[in-house]
């Protein structure tokens, strides 16, 4: 069946450091690629997506680049700050209306 | 524009008593998945609702049950609750046939003891 697995936890950053979050999955064919954020007792917030090789999802300094041939989705941000402490999750899915498939999620933690 | 609401935001339950949760969807979408966060986990899939007919299921026991009003909202009922069943539970909502993004709701964290 389809899977996403994804660095485990916890990441610990200093502010303004560099963030790499790595993810991968197994699916057949080509499912869309997505990073959820969960902040401190909040439910699910979509950071970004890409729905096809080569894509590059960004968002807020976010990105992550859809990577067919390492089946990879690997989120990253050049200079963190103290705001993005959350668990963040990868996952798939092949439309709005089949279910998202999601990583056990990792925790970052950023220090001033 | 209203969000993905779900009610209540806490609940606490005893062992073998039922519970209900409810979600109104994002406007404008009009199907409903469920899933189910242990904690320290990612959300499991429950089952989803669209025209008010459960369209699919994950891995959940046939305690786990739905229902999808006309309006689009949603309950997630639970029979005879169990210690495991502690978890936050997400609704999700998206429109058929559109773009592959479902929209979450906070959550409702059930405890039960």
């Amino acid at each position: 069946g389809n899977s996403v697995t994804q660095m485990e936890g916890p990441v610990t950053l200093s502010e303004e450091a560099f963030l790499t979050i790595n993810c991968t999955y197994t699916a057949t064919g080509y499912p869309s690629l997505f990073w959820y954020v969960q902040y401190p007792g909040e439910g699910l917030q979509l950071l970004l997506k890409a729905t096809k090789a080569d894509d590059k999802g960004s968002n807020k300094g976010f990105e992550a680049t859809y990577r067919k041939e390492t089946t990879s989705f690997h989120l990253e941000k050049g200079s963190v700050q103290v705001s993005d402490s959350a668990v963040y999750f990868c996952a798939l899915s092949y439309s709005g209306n089949t279910p998202l498939v999601f990583g056990k999620g990792t925790r970052l933690s950023v220090i001033a | 524009d209203a969000g993905v609401t779900q009610s209540p935001t806490h609940l606490i339950k005893t062992r073998g008593q039922q519970v209900t949760l409810r979600c109104s969807p994002k406007s404008g979408h009009d199907t409903v998945s469920w899933y189910q966060q242990a904690l320290g986990q990612g959300p499991q899939f429950i089952f989803q609702y669209y025209e008010e007919e459960e369209r699919q299921r994950g891995n959940f026991p046939d305690r786990f049950s739905g229902h999808q009003f006309p309006n689009y909202s949603s309950e997630l009922n639970v029979n005879a609750l169990l210690l495991g069943d502690s978890a936050l539970y997400l609704c999700a909502s998206s429109q058929t046939g559109t773009s592959y993004e479902q929209y979450f709701g906070p959550g409702t964290r059930l405890t039960v003891t």
